[in-house]
């Protein structure tokens, strides 16, 4: 299985500022996704992170609030973008290695907004 | 679009003791997986166990077992001999075999184990 390692693991963030976090897999896989999930609640797909092009966004995402990268197979980041204290949540990296494998994640990364 | 629903918030059971978390679900496709991953404090998610929905043979890992019952659309995940360290969300998850790769949750159940 993959080990996915996200930073930074926690952020307490400004109002109106951006942060990005990075998510690296020790191995190449072929699906990454990003996910959110707010207090107390489940895990809601923000998108499916596409190695060299645009991201896939889930209905309710969008570009300008959560741009994605995946420069290469191993390597993604989330940016959000314009915080709001709405945005305060665990943002979770996952990837699949290959058909019909589990997705694994990361550790997540807590963002708190003030 | 697919849906996964655990009525059970939370659930509590004494160590050592047996405890069966429900998991029902609503699809169209034949061709699926299902997997349970559970989350501690620590936030991480862990893969319990999964399910390929053309085995007809129930998934077991260790302590953990499902009673997958597809007509049902129901995958519900026993814990055998329940340790201190079970304490945890458990998630139910969907994924199509055929449409996008993505995991589709369930609200999730707290476990709370009792010494």
């Amino acid at each position: 299985s993959a080990v996915i390692s996200q930073k930074p693991s926690r952020d307490i963030c400004q109002r109106g500022t951006s942060l990005t976090i990075q998510c690296q897999v020790d191995s190449q896989v072929t699906m990454m996704f990003w996910y959110r999930q707010q207090p107390g609640q489940s895990l809601t797909l923000i998108a499916t992170a596409n190695q060299g092009s645009e991201a896939t966004y889930e209905s309710g995402f969008v570009i300008d609030k959560f741009p994605i990268s995946r420069p290469n197979l191993t390597f993604s980041t989330l940016t959000v973008s314009n915080m709001s204290p709405e945005d305060s949540s665990i943002y979770l990296c996952s990837a699949i290695t290959g058909r019909g494998q589990p997705q694994h994640f990361g550790d997540g990364t807590r963002l708190s907004i003030l | 679009a697919q849906t996964v629903t655990q009525s059970q918030p939370e659930m509590s059971v004494q160590e050592a003791e047996t405890v069966t978390l429900s998991c029902t679900y609503d699809t169209s496709e034949s061709d699926y997986y299902l997997f349970w991953y559970k989350q501690p404090p620590s936030r991480q998610m862990i893969l319990v166990i999964r399910q390929e929905a053309y085995k007809q043979q129930n998934a077991t890992e260790n302590r953990f077992s499902v009673n997958f019952q597809k007509a049902a659309k129901s995958f519900s995940l026993k814990i055998s001999d329940s340790q201190l360290g079970d304490a945890a969300m458990y998630f139910c998850a969907y994924r199509s075999a055929v449409y996008g790769n993505k995991l589709v949750f369930g609200a999730g159940t707290i476990l709370r184990v009792k010494s």
